[in-house]
């Protein structure tokens, strides 16, 4: 089992609506939780950053954890065809140390005008 | 714009060669990550640096290696390369540890 799980769609939407991400993981050391948006040929771009069970808003942008259920969620209101692009989730383990990133594979979300 | 800033943009190289990558992290972050991206295996951690320092190693081949400079600019180095190297490998970087990671645009190496 890998230890952070992401359906790597693709996932197709019409432009305005409600998208839904998610990620499972397995190992409960992780304590910090990121969603990073890809453009293709382009690096990986930081869009939340939390660190607690709960919601995390930023614009359109909503950040879920519920760390008893090993589960986390971005949520995008309005979906735009600007947000066609892969979602990737990354999480930190607690503790001393590395702070190495592990990362879903990526969800490649297309919104449709 | 991230900040970070990774050159060359693109390497085109064969088997056996030994290839540089060059980092340079944000202004005032002390931490750089390298990451390798491929399709099977998705984004994987290989190796932080800490104002000069090693700090963690992940998956990590022995034919690489890395270092972080004074200036903290940071190189990634690949040797006897192998077709399966080709991939894209990322810099990132963080003010320290336990903050959040900005990622550059990557060099994307090709192995012929």
């Amino acid at each position: 089992q890998k230890e952070v799980e992401q359906d790597p769609g693709p996932l197709s939407v019409p432009e305005g609506a409600i998208v839904s991400l998610n990620c499972t993981y397995s190992n409960s050391a992780f304590q910090y939780f990121m969603w990073y948006r890809q453009y293709s040929r382009k690096g990986p771009e930081l869009l939340m950053y939390t660190y607690s069970s709960g919601n995390k808003e930023d614009g359109r942008f909503t950040a879920q954890v519920d760390k008893s259920s090993k589960y986390i969620s971005l949520f995008i209101r309005d979906s735009q065809p600007s947000d066609s692009a892969t979602y990737l989730c990354a999480m930190v383990p607690s503790g001393a140390g590395s702070y190495q990133l592990t990362f879903g594979k990526g969800t490649k979300l297309s919104v449709i005008p | 714009d991230s900040g970070v800033t990774q050159t060359p943009k693109h390497l085109i190289t064969a088997t056996g060669q030994r290839v540089t990558l060059r980092c340079s992290p944000r202004s005032g972050d002390l931490s750089v990550y390298w990451y390798q991206q491929s399709l099977d295996q998705g984004l994987q951690f290989l190796i932080q640096y800490y104002n000069g320092e090693e700090r963690a190693k992940g998956n990590i081949l022995e034919r690489f290696s890395a270092q972080q400079f004074p200036d903290l600019h940071s190189e990634l180095n690949l040797s006897s390369l192998e077709l399966g190297d080709s991939a894209l490998y990322f810099c990132a970087s963080s003010v320290m540890d336990n903050q959040p990671q900005h990622f550059g645009d990557g060099t994307r190496l090709s192995i012929l």
